[in-house]
């Protein structure tokens, strides 16, 4: 399985872009790159999910090089709502997630 | 659209005290799972079902046992419970067929203590 690496914590302001990178050194040919979002209190909800390249929807855009080796999700001019704390997990295709590992996460905060 | 539901919300045991958390579906998905997440740390998988009629162990089996009950539902069993077991409790679905690699979706969560 892939090991991710994320920061614990992260600061911005409203308005701003806010870019989260993980790095998965180890990533196979076969992972996905999903991201999730979790706030106090709830479960996570899926943001975004690629393999390569870059894909974009209406919450968020996520960047992955050509070697896979890292990837940011990128948040556009965050909101106070968007704090919360973001998952980066790394798996293969051919299962059925049971191997998704959530790490610690990193810890948005977004201030006025 | 429910999505995923979860009961109780809450819950307080007694250590040696039996309980089974109840997850329910609407999404008509193949696989469903439980987690488990203490304060400050990422989710850790106890058990899931990739398809109806079978579970798996995942990570932190220990303690648990699981139903798969039918498609839409999945249950959770603390036989004799331990303070070791104080945790947020999630139950998450995706659709996943063979061979796909389908989001999670997660209920909001069972809060239990274990005096």
């Amino acid at each position: 399985l892939a090991k991710t690496t994320q920061p614990i914590s992260m600061d911005s302001y409203e308005g701003q872009e806010v870019n989260i990178t993980c790095s998965h050194n180890n990533i196979a040919t076969n992972d996905y790159i999903t991201w999730y979002q979790q706030f106090p209190s709830q479960g996570p909800r899926f943001i975004i999910q690629g393999y390569k390249t870059k894909v974009t929807n209406e919450v968020a855009s996520l960047f992955i090089p050509a070697d896979r080796k890292s990837s940011t999700l990128s948040l556009p001019r965050v909101s106070l709502s968007d704090t919360a704390v973001y998952y980066c997990l790394v798996g293969p295709s051919d299962n059925y997630g049971q191997n998704f590992v959530f790490g610690p996460g990193t810890r948005l905060s977004v201030l006025p | 659209n429910a999505g995923v539901t979860q009961t109780p919300k809450f819950q307080v045991l007694k250590t040696g005290q039996s309980m089974t958390l109840q997850c329910a579906q609407d999404m008509n998905h193949n696989s469903m799972y439980w987690y488990r997440q203490d304060p400050g740390m990422g989710l850790r998988l106890i058990y899931y079902s990739a398809s109806e009629g079978t579970t798996d162990k995942g990570e932190v089996p220990n303690g648990y046992n699981v139903s798969r009950l039918n498609k839409r539902e999945f249950s959770l069993r603390l036989e004799s419970a331990a303070p070791s077991q104080t945790s947020v409790y999630f139950c998450a679905s995706s659709e996943a067929p063979e061979g796909s690699n389908q989001p999670q979706h997660f209920g909001d969560g069972t809060r239990l203590s274990i005096l």
